[in-house]
């Protein structure tokens, strides 16, 4: 069975503070990973897309690097605007869908 | 901008009172999606259109119905709203099925009284 598994479930880090959220994934076939950003009350935010293995991509704060099994999003120097919840998606070959896991729940004191 | 909106982003219904959520999207992306998000949960898929091509999930309820009339725009229908199925509902976009991105809208609250 296709699976995402993020973790860990909540994160509290200090301002300045890097740390890493991981995405395990079993899933049929990769076509894509996907990481979002969902603020309290909103959708999801499109962040990044990995396609193969070794694959980086850099924004600001946040870097995501992609294995043949798992997924890190990278956060560096953390600020309190950082603080939101981390959704990554799995698109699998198989069944064209995507997976996603229950997120990390970030929070970044000041 | 190019977007996905959704309208409305609150909506109170009563219990068994139908209600219609709409999504409408710039992008001119061929597939749209409907989730159903609960609180601390990952969002679940509903439903999907590639262009007019309907996809209902297995386990999604007869409860919840969609239509999209064009490209642009998506509904979904909840012909008899239950306590469970007040949540976050999420309209996206994708433009195909191959390695696209999603792009999501901001999401309409449920509540059922």
């Amino acid at each position: 069975e296709d699976q995402v598994t993020q973790s860990p479930e909540a994160l509290r880090l200090q301002e300045g503070e890097s740390s890493s959220l991981n995405c395990s994934y079993t899933v049929s076939g990769l076509r894509g990973l996907f990481w979002y950003r969902q603020d309290p009350g909103k959708g999801p935010e499109f962040l990044f897309t990995l396609y193969s293995a070794g694959e980086e991509k850099e924004k600001e704060r946040l870097k995501a690097t992609l294995t043949k099994k798992e997924s890190f999003l990278h956060i560096t120097a953390p600020k309190p605007e950082d603080s939101a919840t981390y959704l990554c998606a799995a698109l699998t070959s198989g069944t064209y869908k995507y997976i996603f896991g229950t997120g990390t729940r970030l929070k970044v004191l000041a | 901008d190019a977007m996905v909106i959704q309208n409305p982003r609150y909506q109170v219904t009563q219990f068994g009172k139908p209600v219609t959520l709409s999504c409408s999207q710039t992008l001119n992306h061929n597939v749209m999606y409907w989730y159903q998000q609960k609180s601390s949960q990952a969002p679940k898929l509903l439903f999907h259109y590639y262009d007019k091509d309907f996809n209902n999930e297995a386990d999604t309820p007869d409860n919840f119905q969609s239509r999209r009339p064009n490209t642009s725009f998506c509904f979904l229908d909840i012909r008899s709203p239950g306590l469970g199925d007040a949540a976050m509902y999420l309209c996206a976009t994708s433009k195909g099925q191959g390695k696209e991105t999603q792009y999501f809208g901001p999401g309409t609250r449920l509540l059922v009284l």
